[in-house]
């Protein structure tokens, strides 16, 4: 059985600076996926960016990068110049490879941007 | 194209009660998931579809609580005697054959009085 881990409840950062997220899991699968999900008061939960194990190169979008530290069992988000509409719940997720699935979501981490 | 729907947005019911909530996957989605998201932890895993069959089971947490998807499209989950226990948000996604990429829906917020 996976298990993923976000020990920050909260995290605040200021509007313009960067804030990093952490992220552990543990696993005896070699072969994953790795997401970070954001969850703004909507509900929606929406991919924000996601990592396959199989790859050294950490994945990036815009603003957002991870660190993926797969001997470690590490994921990291980290968001530069954050932005007010980054207020939300971050949630990181794992899913081993083979059709469809399940997702594992760590409890979740809120962070508030600061104006 | 429409993202995934879930009908209703909001529920409130009595104990005892039985609801049905409802799941439209994006058009041509042939897998489809259900969470349940308790406050203030992540969503938690309770049944996925390929098609019409249900290909994992393992989330649901008694045999009160029971899903179908007859037509391969739209699910609905079954609740039936409901408990205060049950109260939580219910996802609803669905992806293509690619692992992982799940779109979720708004969810339904269950209250179970």
């Amino acid at each position: 059985a996976q298990t993923v881990t976000q020990s920050q409840p909260e995290m605040s950062v200021q509007e313009a600076e960067t804030v990093t997220l952490s992220c552990t899991y543990d696993t005896s699968e070699n072969n994953y996926y790795l997401f970070w999900y954001k969850q703004p008061p909507s509900r929606q939960m929406i991919l924000v960016i996601r990592q396959e194990a199989y790859k050294q190169q950490n994945a990036t979008e815009n603003r957002f990068s991870v660190n993926f530290q797969k001997a470690a069992k590490s994921f990291s988000l980290k968001i530069s110049d954050s932005q007010l509409g980054d207020t939300a719940m971050y949630f990181c997720a794992f899913i081993r490879t083979g059709a469809n699935s399940k997702l594992t979501f760590g409890k979740g981490i809120t962070l508030s941007v600061r104006p | 194209g429409a993202g995934v729907s879930q009908t209703p947005s909001n529920k409130v019911t009595e104990k005892g009660k039985y609801v049905e909530l409802r799941c439209d996957p994006i058009s041509g989605h042939t897998a489809l998931y259900w969470y349940r998201q308790s406050l203030g932890q992540g969503p938690e895993f309770l049944i996925y579809f390929q098609g019409t069959g249900a290909a994992d089971d393992s989330g649901l947490p008694n045999d009160r609580f029971f899903a179908v998807r007859p037509e391969g499209s739209v699910s609905t989950l079954k609740i039936q005697r409901t408990e205060r226990g049950d109260s939580a948000v219910y996802l609803c996604a669905s992806s293509l054959a690619t692992p992982g990429e799940q779109y979720f829906g708004p969810g339904t917020r269950l209250t179970v009085t």
